[in-house]
């Protein structure tokens, strides 16, 4: 079966430090990936998607980027934190001909002070 | 483009009543629908969803939702309410033709159970 992990769980970082969350699939081969921040009381934003190894579609232009150094790994990254950073980071799945049915991962609680 | 619509931020209900979150989608084509949860702090958890087929569709937790076409709706509903029901609640659409980025999703709906 498939899962999906997601560390760190937590994270508190200052302003203008740097940001690695990392995401990882197991089970599955060649699939979409997502990244999504979710800010309190708010619904889920898509920040980017990727295709394939390499691949990174950005869906808003922001202080964050991704990348996908391998197949089944998806990164999120920033040079420096801004305050509006803070949020709940989720990372989400899609496999082929899944008719768009996306999994999720744990997430990650990132508190930017 | 696709749009989703749930009526209520939140929406409160007793232990034991029936459930009723609201979900109408705009969309060019017939979509794929679905349904997810979302426990505090935690990531969202597919309850159901509509692809081709039976316009009634079961889920996890005795949740069931109806694709109808003609109100453009996929209401969710579960006929008794359990206090572990309360959680966000997200109604999201896929475009069968559309590409890679995937679902568009509704803001929520925070649903209360009371004792």
């Amino acid at each position: 079966s498939q899962t999906i992990h997601q560390w760190p769980a937590t994270l508190v970082q200052p302003v203008g430090s740097p940001l690695s969350l990392e995401c990882t699939v197991e089970g599955t081969s060649n699939p979409n990936l997502y990244w999504y921040r979710q800010a309190a009381g708010r619904g889920l934003q898509l920040l980017f998607y990727s295709v394939g190894i390499g691949q990174i579609s950005s869906e808003v232009p922001q202080n964050l980027s991704a990348s996908r150094p391998q197949d089944r790994q998806f990164i999120l990254s920033s040079k420096k934190l801004l305050l509006s950073d803070s949020g709940f980071y989720l990372c989400a799945w899609s496999g082929r001909g899944s008719h768009g049915t996306q999994y999720f991962g744990p997430g990650t609680r990132l508190t930017v002070l | 483009a696709q749009s989703v619509t749930q009526l209520g931020s939140h929406v409160s209900v007793s232990e034991g009543a029936l459930v009723l979150l609201r979900c109408n989608y705009s969309s060019s084509v017939p979509p794929y629908l679905f349904w997810y949860v979302q426990y505090p702090n935690q990531g969202l958890q597919l309850l159901l969803k509509y692809t081709t087929g039976a316009t009634l569709v079961k889920g996890i937790n005795g949740f069931e939702a109806e694709f109808k076409k003609s109100e453009t709706s996929f209401h969710l509903t579960k006929p008794s309410a359990h206090m572990s029901d309360a959680a966000e609640y997200f109604c999201a659409v896929s475009d069968p033709g559309g590409g890679a980025d995937g679902l568009t999703f509704g803001k929520g709906t925070h649903l209360i159970i009371q004792p």
